[in-house]
């Protein structure tokens, strides 16, 4: 079962673009890799997913290296309603769909 | 499209009470369903999945049960509520195969 491991909390200002970076080290041969953005008293809210290489979409891109034990969520120029908790979580079919979610980064974004 | 329902959105129950709270999802067939638990200001817990009707996982064995009725009918419940079980309850689901993971707008309960 994969286990994720981000960073716990990152700052960063208005129109900077930021990197969150997930360690998934034990991922499976079957596994994608999903983000997910959380506000207050809200259920999470999917952002990208990807099995490998590059993906992106119209508010992020996902960065996979070829041995997928990471993966780097890039957030273009941010504002300050991107200030959320950013999941990354693995898994799929060889976990039996079980979906663990980790620690999530704490993004805050100044003005 | 599909839509997922969970409800009540708060819930304030006595310590020692039962519990049920119902999610329901629409426009898919067989989803993969689950329970998360969050406390306030920490990450989400796992506590129940089910890829199936009558199909439960338990992460959390607690004071906690889960039933899958219906192929899109998920529900927790609890016999007797301790202190501990406040929270945010979300239900999830999914498409087999596909893990990304669509969110109600969760339950806030406190048990006083």
């Amino acid at each position: 079962l994969a286990k994720t491991t981000q960073p716990i909390s990152m700052d960063s200002y208005e129109g900077q673009e930021v990197n969150i970076t997930c360690s998934h080290n034990n991922i499976a041969t079957n596994d994608y890799i999903t983000w997910y953005q959380q506000f207050p008293s809200q259920g999470p809210r999917f952002i990208i997913q990807g099995y490998k290489t590059k993906v992106t979409n119209e508010v992020a891109s996902l960065f996979i290296p070829a041995d997928r034990k990471s993966s780097t969520l890039s957030l273009p120029r941010v504002s300050l309603s991107d200030t959320a908790v950013y999941y990354c979580l693995v898994g799929g079919m060889d976990s039996s769909y079980k979906l663990i979610f980790g620690s999530g980064t704490r993004l805050l974004v100044r003005p | 499209s599909q839509t997922i329902h969970q409800w009540p959105a708060t819930l304030v129950q006595p310590v020692g009470s039962p519990l049920s709270l119902e999610c329901t999802v629409e426009g898919t067939s067989n989803p993969n369903l689950y329970w998360y638990r969050q406390a306030a200001g920490r990450g989400l817990q796992l506590l129940f999945y089910s890829v199936g009707i009558g199909q439960i996982s338990s992460e959390v064995p607690q004071n906690l049960s889960a039933s899958r009725p219906q192929d899109r009918q998920f529900i927790l419940s609890s016999k007797k509520l301790l202190l501990s079980d406040s929270g945010f309850y979300l239900c999830a689901w999914s498409a087999g195969g596909n893990e990304k993971l669509f969110f109600g707008s969760g339950t806030q309960l406190s048990v006083l």
